[in-house]
């Protein structure tokens, strides 16, 4: 089963670049890495999933390198409402396993 | 809005007591999920059905139980309640239950044991 391990707490400004680092040692094959922001009250809400290398969309990007042990979450010119907890998942399907990170809680200040 | 309803949003009971929740997923998806999140805590999965069949489980309690019904919502079961139960309950739903699908998740219910 995979694990995964996030930091805790972030600080950052506004209209900053942040990166939130997720390792995953024991990845498998078959695994995808997957980002989630979620707010207090509310469930999580996807932000943006890969395999390896380098995905973006329209609010994030995702970087996974050759290992694939660990991910980085960028968020490019945040704001205050990117005030929020960020969790990575690695899924395995076909292992049936499902890991989530335990949350890294960010906060944008002015 | 994700698309998936969770009822009831609130839930207060007492220690031993059973209680039922309830999950639609969005519409078009096959697999739905389970995670408990006590307060202040990450998200613990409890189990994923795809189409009726249990196709993952996590640390889910003896005391605790799932099913998806032929219309694909589905219940969380918990029963001989704890204090340590008192939680929020989230269901997500993704359309096959692929690892290389996003989920979608409810706005819970928030159960208090009293």
């Amino acid at each position: 089963l995979a694990k995964t391990t996030q930091p805790i707490s972030m600080d950052s400004y506004e209209g900053q670049e942040v990166n939130i680092t997720c390792s995953h040692n024991n990845i498998a094959t078959n695994d995808y890495i997957t980002w989630y922001q979620q707010f207090p009250s509310q469930g999580p809400r996807f932000i943006i999933q890969g395999y390896k290398t380098k995905v973006t969309n329209e609010v994030a990007s995702l970087f996974i390198p050759a290992d694939r042990k660990s991910s980085t979450l960028s968020l490019p010119r945040v704001s205050l409402s990117d005030t929020a907890v960020y969790y990575c998942l690695v899924f395995n399907t076909g292992r049936r396993a499902l890991t989530f990170g335990s949350g890294t809680r960010l906060q944008v200040q002015p | 809005d994700s698309g998936v309803t969770q009822t009831p949003k609130h839930l207060i009971t007492a220690t031993g007591q059973r209680v039922t929740l309830r999950c639609s997923p969005r519409s078009g998806d096959l697999s739905v999920y389970w995670y408990q999140q006590s307060l202040d805590q990450g998200l613990q999965f409890l189990i994923q059905y795809y189409n009726g069949e249990e196709r993952a489980k996590g640390n889910i309690l003896e005391r605790f139980s799932a099913q998806q019904f032929p219309d694909l919502h589905s219940e969380l079961n918990l029963s001989s309640l704890e204090l340590g139960d008192s939680a929020l309950y989230f269901c997500a739903s993704s359309y096959e239950g692929g690892s290389n699908q996003p989920q979608h998740f409810g706005d819970g219910t928030r159960l208090s044991i009293l």
